[in-house]
Order: structure tokens, then C-alpha cells, then sequence
């Protein structure tokens, strides 16, 4: 069973729509991360929340934690948006060794 | 600032030969931490160099090493190339080591190793 799971696998859609990716885990942790990997394969992060909310620009991350659930949303959404979204929780039994989602792979249609 | 650089960028090799890659931190990061990309796998932790001293490991064999030096700057060897290590070799740095791992990581561009 993965520790980590996001859903869904793939994401398309058209411009301007809502979109919203799931995380859920199964270890403790302290804070969950959010990150964006372009096709050309740099990885540029996005969010670390341990709680609550977290906004920048049209993207929204949002954690419960007694749920073991985050989630990311982008509001009005762009073909520039198009890319693999990966959460990661550091696992605090294991020297919080980050364990990662098989990511999100989302395509935003003009 | 100057992100995380990492060389080569691209690398083909034959099956049995070895390959070193390399991955500069950004500056005053001392921790570097390198994972291997698979279509298949997904983000593989590989290991995680603090202040030249390793600090966590994943399940990786041995033909996997890593060093790290006292500039941060760091080095990972893979021995006995397999066609199965063809992937992404990604490196990120951060100011602190994964006993802090809630800090953010700043990633390379990644090496594309190519095994034949």
C-alpha cells in the first residue's frame, strides 16, 4: 500500500476551470509539500503547509490533518498550468525522509 | 542567488560502465539530497548529504554512492551500469538536513542518464 497516494493520475481540462488534486497519507507528519515538475523535468516547489490554508496567485493548498488529506486547487486555469503535481510528507519515522506521490499529471486544453 | 546546477545534463553509457554526476548547491545550503525518476516509479529517495556527511539513505544497492564535499557541492556514482538505471537523476538542496525536512527543497535541473 502506498503511504502516499494523490488522485486523480490524470487531469485534463479546459481553460478557466477549477481544478483540484488530492493528496491523502498514512504516516504522521509534520508538513506536506506541494510541488510542479514541468516536461522538461525541473521540479519547482510550491506549497509547505502543516496547517490550515495557503494561497499564491491562482493556486490554493489546503491540509486537514487529522484527515491525513490535502488538497491543491488552481482557480482560472492556464495551458501554462499543464504539468505533473506531486505532494511529498516527510515520514517523521524514518528521519523525515520525504515519501513521495506518483504525481499528478494535468492538462489544461486553450 | 544561483539555483542548483547539476552536470551533465544529459549522459549515455553502456551497460557495465560507471557514471559520476555532479550537483552544486545553492549557496549556504548544506544539505543536498539526490532521487531517481522513473516513468514507472515516480521520485525514488536516493540518499541525503549533510555537512559531507551522509544523513539518510534509501533502498538503493550499493552500486549507488554519494559524497559530498566541504564547498556542499556533491558527487553521485552509480557502478555496473544496469538498463534499469535509466532515468532522472535529480538533486535539491536546502539550508538544513532532513531532520528539518519541512524546510523547502530547491531543485536541479536533473541529469537524463541514458544506459544502453
Amino acid at each position: 500500500k502506498n503511504e502516499v497516494e494523490q488522485s486523480p493520475q490524470n487531469l485534463t481540462a479546459q481553460e478557466g476551470e477549477f481544478i483540484t488534486i488530492n493528496c491523502s497519507y498514512s504516516v504522521g507528519i509534520s508538513a506536506l509539500h506541494w510541488l510542479q515538475q514541468h516536461p522538461g523535468g525541473g521540479i519547482v516547489s510550491l506549497f509547505m503547509l502543516s496547517s490550515g490554508k495557503k494561497k499564491h496567485g491562482r493556486l490554493i493548498a489546503t491540509i486537514n490533518i487529522q484527515e491525513k488529506h490535502s488538497s491543491l486547487h488552481i482557480t482560472a486555469s492556464h495551458p501554462r498550468d499543464s504539468a505533473v503535481y506531486i505532494c511529498a510528507v516527510p515520514d517523521m519515522d524514518s528521519n523525515y525522509q520525504l515519501i513521495w506521490g506518483a504525481g499528478t499529471k494535468l492538462i489544461i486544453k486553450p | 542567488k544561483a539555483g542548483v546546477t547539476q552536470t551533465p545534463r544529459y549522459l549515455i553509457k553502456t551497460r557495465g560502465q560507471q557514471v559520476t554526476l555532479s550537483c552544486s548547491p545553492i549557496s549556504g545550503h548544506r544539505s543536498v539530497s539526490w532521487y531517481q525518476q522513473t516513468p514507472g516509479q515516480g521520485l525514488q529517495f536516493l540518499f541525503e548529504y549533510f555537512s559531507e556527511t551522509q544523513r539518510n539513505k534509501g533502498n538503493f544497492p550499493g552500486r549507488f554512492s554519494g559524497r559530498q564535499f566541504s564547498n556542499s557541492r556533491s558527487e553521485m556514482n552509480v557502478s555496473t551500469l544496469e538498463l534499469g538505471d535509466s532515468a532522472l537523476y535529480l538533486c535539491a538542496s536546502s539550508p538544513l538536513g532532513s531532520g528539518s525536512s519541512w524546510h523547502e527543497q530547491f531543485f536541479g535541473p536533473g541529469t537524463r542518464l541514458t544506459v544502453l
